[in-house]
């Protein structure tokens, strides 16, 4: 069932905390991304890295912040700047370079702000 | 910049009816375009991709470039069809290997 695992499923944060989503994959991907999904909001890209130690902003970074130290590893990090955190948070992972840009997700974390 | 628009959230057909589910995209260069679907507890997965020109559980999808167009299509709907729908665009230069998404369409097939 996909290689990329997202922990926890669940996570409820107090405002003001900051959480830390974990997303690994054992595909050998040099590519990960982070999306948030709303309803009737389609996917927005957080952040993605395309190599170990390296990342880019995507289009809703703000109260966000990622790490790419392993190739396996890209946890996200929900900050307290975040106005509004609560959503359902998805990882992926993709061959960069390969000629085709197939991302593969993993199961999601769905946070909720209390 | 790159965009994709998908016009309908909600789309309810009844078992064995045709099913077309749109997408347009705005893009100034040569785009790759995906269709995604999620169904129900499970994780969001590739449907088909336009460069390979496959036809994935019934459903075909053909890139207009002329109308910016993208739509999924299926002759004759099945209920294990209903799930959420995501079209998809990767363009390239600074936007290689970056999927910009649609808003989704909700399917529902009723039996």
């Amino acid at each position: 069932d996909g290689g990329i695992t997202q922990s926890p499923k669940y996570l409820f944060r107090k405002e003001g905390q900051n959480v830390t989503l974990s997303c690994e994959q054992n595909l050998n991907h040099d590519a990960m991304y982070w999306y948030r999904q709303d309803p009737g909001q389609g996917l927005r890209l957080i952040y993605y890295s395309q190599i170990v130690n390296d990342f880019q902003k995507g289009d809703i970074a703000e109260g966000y912040s990622v790490s790419r130290e392993k190739k396996e590893s890209f946890p996200l990090t929900v900050t307290s700047a975040q106005k509004n955190p609560t959503a359902f948070y998805l990882c992926a992972s993709s061959i960069f370079g390969s000629g085709s840009n197939e991302q593969f997700f993993g199961p999601g974390t769905r946070l909720t702000v209390l | 910049a790159q965009r994709v628009t998908q016009p309908e959230k909600l789309l309810s057909v009844f078992k064995g009816a045709p099913v077309e589910l749109k997408c347009n995209y705005s893009y100034s260069g040569s785009p790759e375009l995906f269709w995604y679907v999620q169904y129900s507890r499970q994780r969001l997965q590739l449907l088909l991709r336009h460069i390979s020109r496959e036809s994935i559980k019934g459903f075909t999808a053909d890139l207009n470039k002329g109308e910016t167009s993208f739509h999924l299509k299926k002759p004759f709907a099945q209920e294990e069809d209903s799930a959420m729908y995501y079209c998809a665009l990767s363009g390239g230069g600074t936007s290689y290997g970056k999927l910009t998404f649609g808003q989704g369409t909700i399917l529902t097939v009723h039996p």
